[in-house]
């Protein structure tokens, strides 16, 4: 069975930093695309970033809200993937899930991690 | 980005009965190699979302089958045959087409 799990949510102040995790299992995750998607109450769900499998280049993508301040990387050894946040805003403050896609548009998603940027 | 609007934004349907979502893309779905990769999502209260159709009308493992999905190009559907209790959730259309991906804004179904 393909599951992933976040962790590492929590709260912090504007301008600071915290790292998610996400282990992976029931699948190969050395050959998964992996994104991380982020959920507001008042933005609804956001895709901010993938990294793709390093046969495919280990590549990674960002969405512009988060581009320059989010770094999206991997672990295979450990089936992990990680999302650091530097510079954190109040506008930050969302639900991230990880989502691994087999396919373009197929896309199994965990349970979440809630981060709070608040002072 | 692809703007994806979707309506209703509110479904109130009777139990037993049909209901439909419509999500209309601001620009053509259809990826350089053919395929249409256009989403359906379900999220129930407290859960995280589960995909439900891919590529326009496969339903992904474990999904009933009065769920399906139509359309092409950029207007697509999602029906449910029978709504059933359990079906009460919000739902999203999400397109993998284009880079970066984005999703509807949801459309609550609610049960009169």
């Amino acid at each position: 069975e393909v599951q992933v799990v976040e962790s590492g949510g929590g709260s912090v102040e504007p301008g600071g930093s915290l790292t998610l995790s996400c282990a992976a299992s029931g699948f190969i995750f050395s050959n998964a695309w992996m994104s991380w998607v982020r959920q507001t109450p008042g933005k609804g769900l956001e895709w901010i970033g993938r990294i793709k499998s390093y046969s495919a280049g280990g590549t990674t993508d960002y969405a512009a809200p988060v581009k320059g301040r989010f770094t999206i990387s991997r672990d295979d050894s450990k089936n992990t993937l990680y999302l650091q946040m530097n510079s954190l805003k109040t506008e930050d403050t969302a639900v991230y899930y990880c989502t691994t896609s087999p396919a373009p548009g197929v896309d199994y998603w965990g349970q979440g991690t809630l981060v709070t940027v608040s002072s | 980005d692809v703007v994806m609007t979707q309506t209703p934004l509110s479904s109130p349907v009777t139990l037993g009965q049909p209901a439909s979502i419509s999500c209309r893309s601001s620009q053509s779905l259809v990826h350089t190699d053919g395929n249409t990769y256009l989403s359906w999502l379900q999220q129930r209260p407290g859960q995280p979302p589960r995909l439900l159709i891919y590529k326009i009308s496969n339903r992904f493992s474990g999904v009933p089958d009065r769920f399906s999905g139509s359309g092409a190009g950029t207007d697509f559907a999602l029906k449910i045959s029978r709504v059933e209790a359990e079906d009460v959730a919000v739902y999203y259309c999400m397109q993998a087409t284009q880079f970066p991906h984005t999703f509807g804004q949801g459309t609550k179904l609610e049960i009169k």
